[in-house]
């Protein structure tokens, strides 16, 4: 099985950031990655897929890169509404796997 | 508008079983891949199962295979999770949760659409 990594796990950052999540896959998984953002009590919500491609409805400061083994998300400019969790998830093959998230919160 | 509802959720004891729902509403239900994932208070996402969106294909987690199945009726528009021998490990908020694409023949997708999840609870 596919086993995703984050980092870091967790961090404070403070409106106006730019901010980036790393992913890892544990074998390659071309560009079959995706990002999602999940606020408590809330269901998650998807961000980016294919690595790259924004969810229609998401704002352009979220972009994706990446492609085989290590992907990244980046908020360009934090905004109040962005601090929640975010999980990244591999869907080259079953079974499929999320990462363990990475919690951004307010400095 | 497209939507997804779970319901069946509840406390029930070590080695009994519950069976969930999910209700679609606003697509073509029986054009979409399905799949249900949990999270455990506190903790993070796990995929826990899907099925095709004709349902001839299915594939589980290791942590569920033997005891939990997927189906579907297309004629309802709605999706099941049969969950037995339950344990306490499985306690979890239970997501349903849509492919991206319709008529997915590749094999996994993203999840675009989800539902508000319904609470398991495995207690004694």
């Amino acid at each position: 099985a596919i086993r995703m990594t984050q980092s870091p796990s967790s961090f404070s950052a403070s409106t106006g950031d730019r901010v980036t999540i790393t992913c890892r896959a544990s074998q390659g998984i071309s560009s079959y990655l995706a990002w999602y953002q999940q606020k408590p009590g809330k269901a998650p919500k998807l961000l980016i897929y294919a690595a790259s491609t924004l969810q229609s409805g998401v704002p352009s400061r979220f972009s994706g890169s990446g492609s085989g083994t290590d992907f990244t998300l980046t908020i360009s400019c934090l905004q109040s509404e962005d601090f929640a969790t975010y999980y990244c998830q591999q869907y080259y093959s079953y079974p499929l796997a999320f990462g363990p998230g990475t919690k951004v919160d307010i400095k | 508008q497209v939507q997804l509802v779970e319901s069946g959720g509840g406390v029930v004891q070590p080695g009994r079983s519950l069976r969930l729902s999910c209700a679609a509403s606003g697509f073509t239900f029986s054009s979409y891949a399905m799949h249900w994932v949990r999270q455990a208070p506190g903790k993070g996402l796990e995929w826990v199962a899907v099925i095709s969106y004709d349902g001839s294909n299915k594939y589980y987690a290791d942590s569920v295979k033997g005891r939990f199945t997927i189906s579907r009726d297309n004629s309802k528009n709605t999706l099941y999770l049969q969950m037995n021998s339950l344990r306490a490990e499985d306690t979890a908020v239970y997501y349903c949760a849509r492919d991206l694409r319709s008529w997915n023949n590749r094999g996994g997708d993203a999840f675009d659409i989800w539902g508000q999840g319904t609470m398991v609870t495995v207690s004694s």
